[in-house]
């Protein structure tokens, strides 16, 4: 199987400034590597993906890290906003038998 | 919207009462999740179903937690008897194993209150 541990618990950042938050995983065969956002009263929502072909990807504000050797990978939201206050998942799964790995999730605050 | 759907959205359970929860997952998706959500545990995994075939029963939950899939469109969970640790909101998820898209699509939850 996998195991995915995803730190902060708890993440309070003031508005304008980035946030980080990090995911290791144990299984080396993983290869897919998704982060969801919640917004509270609302499911989970993939934002932001990256496959294990690529070290670095961005999209709107987000960039995701990925470091095979030390089996770790990150999320990193530049001038962070209110409107990014929510709870943030990583997850990884390998295109094989495997299912979908969670983490136990990060809750961002961002203070205006 | 054919997205994942739940029902009911909330639900307020007596002590030792008897509840289904409900999931119609994304069509044509063949992998389906039941997971607990609370703040302090986070995202457990309650049931993980593949082609209907149960694949993962969490450990901890077998007891009183019991989820079907009787055909590909339809899973339950059934949670029998509920006691007040169970309040919780409960996910269903689903996702396309073997597709070139592996996005796992959430439902909107349900509610769970034990009193």
């Amino acid at each position: 199987g996998e195991q995915v541990e995803q730190l902060p618990s708890i993440l309070r950042v003031q508005e304008g400034s980035s946030a980080s938050i990090n995911c290791t995983y144990e299984n080396s065969a993983s290869n897919y590597f998704p982060w969801y956002k919640q917004e509270p009263g609302e499911n989970p929502k993939l934002i932001i993906d990256i496959r294990s072909n690529m070290e670095r990807k961005q999209t709107q504000g987000l960039i995701v890290l990925l470091d095979k050797k030390a089996k770790r990978f990150s999320l990193h939201i530049t001038d962070t906003q209110p409107g990014d206050s929510a709870m943030y998942f990583c997850a990884a799964s390998e295109n094989s038998n495997n299912r979908i790995f969670f983490g136990d999730g990060t809750q961002l605050v961002v203070k205006p | 919207d054919a997205g994942v759907t739940q029902t009911p959205r909330h639900e307020v359970a007596e002590k030792g009462q008897t509840i289904i929860l409900k999931c119609e997952p994304v069509s044509g998706h063949n992998d389906l999740f039941w997971y607990r959500q609370t703040k302090i545990q986070g995202l457990e995994l309650l049931s993980y179903f593949r082609s209907k075939s149960l694949m993962e029963d969490g450990g901890a939950f077998k007891d009183r937690f019991k989820a079907e899939m009787l055909n590909s469109s339809f899973s339950t969970l059934k949670i029998q008897p509920t006691e007040p640790k169970d309040s919780a909101v409960y996910l269903c998820a689903s996702s396309l194993w073997g597709g070139n898209d592996t996005e796992v699509f959430f439902g909107k939850g349900t509610r769970l209150t034990v009193v």
